[in-house]
Protein backbone atom coordinates (compact mmCIF):
# COMPACT_ATOMS: atom_id res chain seq x y z
CA UNK A 1 0.00 0.00 0.00
CA UNK A 2 0.78 3.40 -0.62
CA UNK A 3 3.21 5.01 2.39
CA UNK A 4 4.51 8.69 2.77
CA UNK A 5 6.49 8.50 6.02
CA UNK A 6 8.02 11.80 6.99
CA UNK A 7 10.48 12.34 9.55
CA UNK A 8 10.21 13.37 13.30
CA UNK A 9 9.19 16.76 15.23
CA UNK A 10 11.88 19.85 15.28
CA UNK A 11 12.69 22.68 17.61
CA UNK A 12 14.49 25.54 16.23
CA UNK A 13 15.46 29.29 16.76
CA UNK A 14 14.79 31.77 14.86
CA UNK A 15 16.76 32.51 11.57
CA UNK A 16 17.71 28.69 11.61
CA UNK A 17 16.48 26.29 8.85
CA UNK A 18 14.81 23.12 8.93
CA UNK A 19 14.64 20.18 6.75
CA UNK A 20 12.23 17.89 6.37
CA UNK A 21 11.68 14.59 4.37
CA UNK A 22 9.11 12.31 3.00
CA UNK A 23 10.07 9.00 2.18
CA UNK A 24 7.90 7.03 -0.12
CA UNK A 25 6.70 3.54 -0.68
CA UNK A 26 4.29 1.28 -2.43
CA UNK A 27 4.44 3.10 -5.83
CA UNK A 28 6.66 3.74 -8.62
CA UNK A 29 8.31 7.64 -6.37
CA UNK A 30 8.94 8.92 -9.84
CA UNK A 31 5.75 9.28 -11.27
CA UNK A 32 3.96 11.15 -8.97
CA UNK A 33 4.51 15.10 -7.82
CA UNK A 34 4.89 15.10 -3.94
CA UNK A 35 3.17 18.39 -2.52
CA UNK A 36 4.24 20.05 0.75
CA UNK A 37 1.27 22.02 2.69
CA UNK A 38 1.35 23.54 6.41
CA UNK A 39 -0.94 24.22 9.27
CA UNK A 40 -0.71 26.24 11.99
CA UNK A 41 -2.42 25.28 15.30
CA UNK A 42 -6.05 25.73 14.69
CA UNK A 43 -5.75 27.08 11.26
CA UNK A 44 -6.42 25.90 7.73
CA UNK A 45 -3.92 24.02 4.93
CA UNK A 46 -1.45 26.32 3.37
CA UNK A 47 0.21 25.22 0.04
CA UNK A 48 3.63 25.82 0.10
CA UNK A 49 4.89 24.07 -3.27
CA UNK A 50 5.11 21.10 -5.15
CA UNK A 51 8.16 19.21 -6.77
CA UNK A 52 8.25 16.29 -9.88
CA UNK A 53 10.49 13.61 -8.59
CA UNK A 54 11.08 13.04 -12.18
CA UNK A 55 12.70 16.16 -13.48
CA UNK A 56 13.11 17.48 -10.02
CA UNK A 57 11.48 20.66 -11.35
CA UNK A 58 10.15 22.68 -8.53
CA UNK A 59 7.03 25.14 -8.17
CA UNK A 60 6.84 27.33 -4.90
CA UNK A 61 4.62 29.55 -3.68
CA UNK A 62 4.85 33.05 -3.88
CA UNK A 63 4.69 33.64 0.22
CA UNK A 64 7.45 31.30 0.57
CA UNK A 65 9.87 31.98 -2.57
CA UNK A 66 13.64 32.52 -1.31
CA UNK A 67 12.83 30.81 1.70
CA UNK A 68 11.72 27.43 0.78
CA UNK A 69 13.63 24.60 -1.56
CA UNK A 70 12.40 21.14 -2.24
CA UNK A 71 14.56 17.84 -3.44
CA UNK A 72 14.54 14.69 -4.04
CA UNK A 73 16.51 11.52 -3.55
CA UNK A 74 15.61 8.85 -6.35
CA UNK A 75 17.98 6.44 -5.20
CA UNK A 76 15.87 6.29 -1.57
CA UNK A 77 12.44 7.46 -2.86
CA UNK A 78 12.59 10.20 -0.41
CA UNK A 79 11.60 13.96 -0.70
CA UNK A 80 12.88 16.82 1.03
CA UNK A 81 11.14 20.28 1.91
CA UNK A 82 14.19 23.06 3.71
CA UNK A 83 12.72 26.16 5.10
CA UNK A 84 15.19 28.72 5.80
CA UNK A 85 15.06 32.20 7.92
CA UNK A 86 12.89 30.33 10.38
CA UNK A 87 10.51 32.62 12.13
CA UNK A 88 8.00 32.28 15.04
CA UNK A 89 4.98 32.12 12.65
CA UNK A 90 6.95 29.19 10.99
CA UNK A 91 5.75 26.72 13.51
CA UNK A 92 3.16 24.26 12.35
CA UNK A 93 2.47 20.85 11.48
CA UNK A 94 4.30 20.39 8.04
CA UNK A 95 2.94 17.58 4.98
CA UNK A 96 3.68 15.93 2.69
CA UNK A 97 0.80 14.55 0.19
CA UNK A 98 1.19 12.66 -3.39
CA UNK A 99 -0.02 13.55 -6.60
CA UNK A 100 -1.73 16.65 -8.63
CA UNK A 101 -5.02 15.54 -5.90
CA UNK A 102 -3.44 14.80 -2.58
CA UNK A 103 -4.61 10.99 -2.92
CA UNK A 104 -1.76 10.31 -0.05
CA UNK A 105 -0.45 12.31 2.90
CA UNK A 106 2.68 11.94 5.31
CA UNK A 107 1.69 12.29 9.00
CA UNK A 108 2.67 15.36 9.28
CA UNK A 109 6.28 16.89 11.04
CA UNK A 110 5.79 19.27 14.17
CA UNK A 111 8.24 22.08 13.56
CA UNK A 112 8.47 24.42 16.37
CA UNK A 113 10.39 27.47 16.09
CA UNK A 114 11.34 29.10 19.83
CA UNK A 115 13.72 31.06 21.17
CA UNK B 1 -4.44 32.82 -7.65
CA UNK B 2 -7.85 31.37 -7.41
CA UNK B 3 -8.76 32.45 -4.04
CA UNK B 4 -11.46 29.74 -2.45
CA UNK B 5 -14.36 30.56 -0.13
CA UNK B 6 -16.02 28.18 1.84
CA UNK B 7 -19.53 28.21 3.74
CA UNK B 8 -20.69 28.23 6.27
CA UNK B 9 -17.71 28.57 8.48
CA UNK B 10 -19.32 26.02 10.87
CA UNK B 11 -22.56 23.66 10.45
CA UNK B 12 -24.14 22.09 13.26
CA UNK B 13 -26.62 18.88 12.25
CA UNK B 14 -27.14 15.80 14.13
CA UNK B 15 -26.54 12.36 12.96
CA UNK B 16 -28.97 11.14 10.15
CA UNK B 17 -29.31 15.15 8.48
CA UNK B 18 -27.97 15.82 5.31
CA UNK B 19 -25.61 18.42 4.95
CA UNK B 20 -24.28 20.48 2.36
CA UNK B 21 -21.14 22.29 2.66
CA UNK B 22 -20.16 25.16 -0.72
CA UNK B 23 -16.51 26.22 -2.00
CA UNK B 24 -17.16 29.44 -4.48
CA UNK B 25 -13.79 30.04 -6.25
CA UNK B 26 -12.71 33.86 -7.11
CA UNK B 27 -12.47 32.66 -11.25
CA UNK B 28 -13.24 29.49 -12.62
CA UNK B 29 -11.30 26.26 -11.71
CA UNK B 30 -10.13 24.68 -15.15
CA UNK B 31 -11.32 21.32 -15.82
CA UNK B 32 -12.79 21.21 -12.81
CA UNK B 33 -9.92 20.60 -10.93
CA UNK B 34 -11.29 20.70 -7.55
CA UNK B 35 -11.00 18.50 -4.82
CA UNK B 36 -12.70 17.81 -0.97
CA UNK B 37 -10.59 16.57 2.02
CA UNK B 38 -12.22 15.58 5.56
CA UNK B 39 -9.54 15.93 8.29
CA UNK B 40 -9.89 15.12 11.93
CA UNK B 41 -7.97 16.00 15.38
CA UNK B 42 -4.84 14.73 15.34
CA UNK B 43 -5.23 13.58 11.48
CA UNK B 44 -3.69 14.47 8.14
CA UNK B 45 -6.35 14.92 5.99
CA UNK B 46 -7.68 12.46 3.69
CA UNK B 47 -9.05 12.81 0.18
CA UNK B 48 -12.80 12.33 -0.84
CA UNK B 49 -13.76 13.90 -4.45
CA UNK B 50 -11.53 14.85 -6.93
CA UNK B 51 -12.11 16.02 -10.49
CA UNK B 52 -15.19 18.12 -8.54
CA UNK B 53 -17.15 14.87 -8.42
CA UNK B 54 -14.86 11.96 -8.27
CA UNK B 55 -15.01 9.42 -5.05
CA UNK B 56 -11.63 8.89 -3.95
CA UNK B 57 -11.02 5.08 -2.97
CA UNK B 58 -12.45 3.67 -0.30
CA UNK B 59 -15.03 6.48 0.35
CA UNK B 60 -18.29 5.67 1.08
CA UNK B 61 -21.84 6.72 -1.69
CA UNK B 62 -23.27 9.06 1.11
CA UNK B 63 -20.29 11.01 0.05
CA UNK B 64 -20.56 13.50 -3.34
CA UNK B 65 -19.40 16.61 -5.09
CA UNK B 66 -20.78 18.68 -7.35
CA UNK B 67 -20.48 21.60 -9.30
CA UNK B 68 -18.40 23.45 -11.82
CA UNK B 69 -16.51 26.60 -12.75
CA UNK B 70 -16.77 29.01 -9.48
CA UNK B 71 -19.35 26.76 -7.82
CA UNK B 72 -18.91 23.47 -6.34
CA UNK B 73 -20.65 21.52 -3.51
CA UNK B 74 -19.89 18.68 -1.17
CA UNK B 75 -22.87 16.81 -0.05
CA UNK B 76 -23.27 14.01 2.67
CA UNK B 77 -26.81 12.45 2.28
CA UNK B 78 -26.80 10.79 5.86
CA UNK B 79 -24.40 12.09 8.59
CA UNK B 80 -22.63 9.55 10.52
CA UNK B 81 -20.93 10.31 13.47
CA UNK B 82 -17.67 9.52 11.89
CA UNK B 83 -18.70 12.15 9.68
CA UNK B 84 -18.20 15.22 12.10
CA UNK B 85 -14.81 16.94 11.41
CA UNK B 86 -13.33 19.66 9.24
CA UNK B 87 -13.95 19.91 5.19
CA UNK B 88 -11.62 21.60 3.04
CA UNK B 89 -12.10 22.54 -0.46
CA UNK B 90 -8.97 22.84 -3.14
CA UNK B 91 -8.46 23.50 -6.46
CA UNK B 92 -5.10 21.90 -7.88
CA UNK B 93 -3.23 21.92 -11.30
CA UNK B 94 -3.93 25.50 -11.89
CA UNK B 95 -0.78 28.05 -12.21
CA UNK B 96 0.73 29.65 -10.38
CA UNK B 97 -0.31 27.55 -7.36
CA UNK B 98 -2.78 24.94 -5.80
CA UNK B 99 -4.82 26.75 -3.02
CA UNK B 100 -7.59 25.54 0.10
CA UNK B 101 -10.38 27.13 1.20
CA UNK B 102 -10.57 28.13 4.79
CA UNK B 103 -12.33 25.12 6.08
CA UNK B 104 -15.64 24.18 6.85
CA UNK B 105 -16.54 22.56 10.80
CA UNK B 106 -19.47 19.84 10.91
CA UNK B 107 -19.93 19.93 14.53
CA UNK B 108 -22.85 17.53 16.05
CA UNK B 109 -25.69 19.38 17.18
Amino acid sequence: QVQLVQSGAEVKKPGASVKVSCKASGYTFTSYDINWVRQATGQGLEWMGWMNPNSGNTGYAQKFQGRVTMTRNTSISTAYMELSSLRSEDTAVYYCARGAYYSNWGQGTLVTVSS
Amino acid sequence: EIVLTQSPGTLSLSPGERATLSCRASQSVSSSYLAWYQQKPGQAPRLLIYGASSRATGIPDRFSGSGSGTDFTLTISRLEPEDFAVYYCQQYGSSPSDTFGQGTKLEIK
